[in-house]
């Protein structure tokens, strides 16, 4: 059974860096998952997709200090140099052959 | 770049049929290989697939709401559409179209529309 986990929160001043989990469940550390930025009272924003490998293809227009990283279940999304619009929820999701996962979200807050 | 707009009435009656349409513009919904999602957002809460559909009309449903969803696809009006009977209040929420990716066989959300709050009450 799949399932993402992730911490209901997380937070840095501003101009630091913030690192947001995203665990798989036992048995599917292979796979690859998607970030996804959804602001105050906004639809959700694709940032990237991140390989198992840790490769990672950015949305369009998404700025370079979003990074992703993979290791084993952990996946993680970095924001450095973190700005007031980075203040947002931030999902994870991921998919098998005819379905899809989402995590739970962790708001990110910038002090 | 491609652009997804949701429609339909924003209040539904318990037990009636939920109805929604997502319009695609910036390119053909025939053309490529992608999927079309509907997925939704009760208030305050997270992210839920609801289901798919491919350009030849295969689809794939949540399998908590399969008995109720139907998603269909208008090529002609580059659009396609979702319906959800029986509602109930806990299917209030802003429900979002969004176009999936190819990526070596599995797909995975690329595209998204700004969502259209749906609310069911009497």
């Amino acid at each position: 059974h799949l399932v993402l986990t992730q911490s209901p929160s997380a937070s840095a001043s501003l101009g630091d860096s913030v690192n947001v989990t995203c665990t798989l469940s036992s048995g599917h550390s292979s796979q690859a998952i998607a970030w996804h930025q959804q602001k105050p009272q906004k639809g959700p924003r694709y940032l990237m997709k991140v390989n198992n490998d840790g490769r990672h293809t950015k949305g369009d227009g998404v700025p370079d200090r979003f990074s992703g990283s993979a290791s084993g279940a952990d996946h993680y999304l970095t924001i450095s140099g973190l700005q007031s619009e980075d203040e947002a929820d931030y999902y994870c999701q991921t998919w098998g052959r005819d379905f899809y996962v989402f995590g739970p979200g962790t708001t990110v807050t910038v002090l | 770049q491609v652009q997804l707009q949701e429609s339909g009435p924003g209040l539904v009656k318990p037990s009636q049929t939920l109805s929604l349409t997502c319009t695609v513009s910036g390119g053909s919904i025939s053309s490529g290989s992608y999927y079309w999602s509907w997925i939704r957002q009760p208030a305050g809460k997270g992210l839920e697939w609801i289901g798919r559909i491919y350009t030849s009309g295969s689809t794939n449903y949540n399998p908590s709401l399969k008995s109720r969803v139907t998603i269909s696809v208008d090529t002609s009006k580059n659009q396609f559409s979702l319906k959800l009977s029986s509602v109930t209040a806990a299917d209030t929420a802003v429900y979002y179209c969004a176009r999936l990716k190819n990526s070596s066989g599995y797909y995975y959300v690329r595209y998204w529309g700004q969502g259209t709050l749906v609310t069911v009450s009497s």
